[in-house]
């Protein structure tokens, strides 16, 4: 069974500009999330879909992120215009519901210059 | 919202010595806790967890207690061994709110095996 992808691995982009990350989920796994790590603090929650609903979209930082899962199947997340502090490494989990385990891809790592 | 404190921030063992990581959380309803291990360039691994109706979980080298009264929980690491050397995150869910599962996590141990 595949795990979670992440793509890209890296992304190193201007301030400014726009990236989009593209998480997909375990295939079957309903529930897809979103988390940052910023410069060696804790991994923090951005958002949940339950297919492709925003159950929970809390931890967003501001307008300039917007998350989509058309379909209910992989997710995008995107940052327009990118700030040097959005640089971190994003993470996407899925999990097929109740209190199972996340399974977390491997991450994409933003660099804002 | 959910805190959790994560303690040390960095943990330096000999090979064969015990781990002892640990945690304390805010909000009484949370009700499942996990421990993620995170490899250079990987993303973060469950590697055990614990919910709230028992004190204490074991696998092999690896063990979990919880204490809710006080609301802490630990991760033991026993006969230690130079690939468990990795960066240790506990977290906490957080029933309060519209998305029970999501996940509140400490800052992260950075734990060494020296062999």
């Amino acid at each position: 069974e595949a795990g979670v992808t992440q793509f890209p691995s890296h992304s190193v982009i201007e301030k400014g500009q726009t990236v989009t990350l593209r998480c997909d989920p375990i295939s079957g796994h309903d529930n897809l999330y979103w988390y940052r790590r910023v410069m060696g603090k804790e991994i923090k929650f951005l958002l949940h879909f339950v297919k492709e609903s925003k159950q929970d979209e809390s931890g967003m930082p501001n307008n300039r992120f917007l998350a989509e899962r058309t379909g209910g199947t992989y997710s995008t997340l995107k940052v327009q215009p990118a700030e040097l502090e959005d640089s971190g490494v994003y993470f996407c989990a899925s999990t097929s519901g109740s209190l199972n385990e996340q399974f977390f891809g491997p991450g994409t790592r933003l660099t804002v210059l | 919202g959910e805190n959790v404190e994560q303690h040390p921030s960095t943990l330096s063992v000999q090979e064969g010595d015990s781990a002892v990581i640990k945690c304390t959380y805010s909000d009484s309803a949370s009700n499942y806790f996990p421990w993620y291990k995170q490899e250079l360039g990987k993303g973060p691994q469950l590697i055990i967890d614990i919910r709230s109706n028992v004190g204490e979980k074991k696998d092999q080298r690896i063990a979990v207690t919880l204490n809710k009264t006080a609301k802490h929980f630990s991760l033991h690491i026993t006969e230690t061994q130079p690939e468990d050397s990795a960066v240790y995150f506990c977290a906490a869910n957080s029933p309060r709110t519209s998305s029970n599962y999501k996940l509140t996590f400490g800052k992260g141990t950075l734990l060494t095996v020296n062999p």
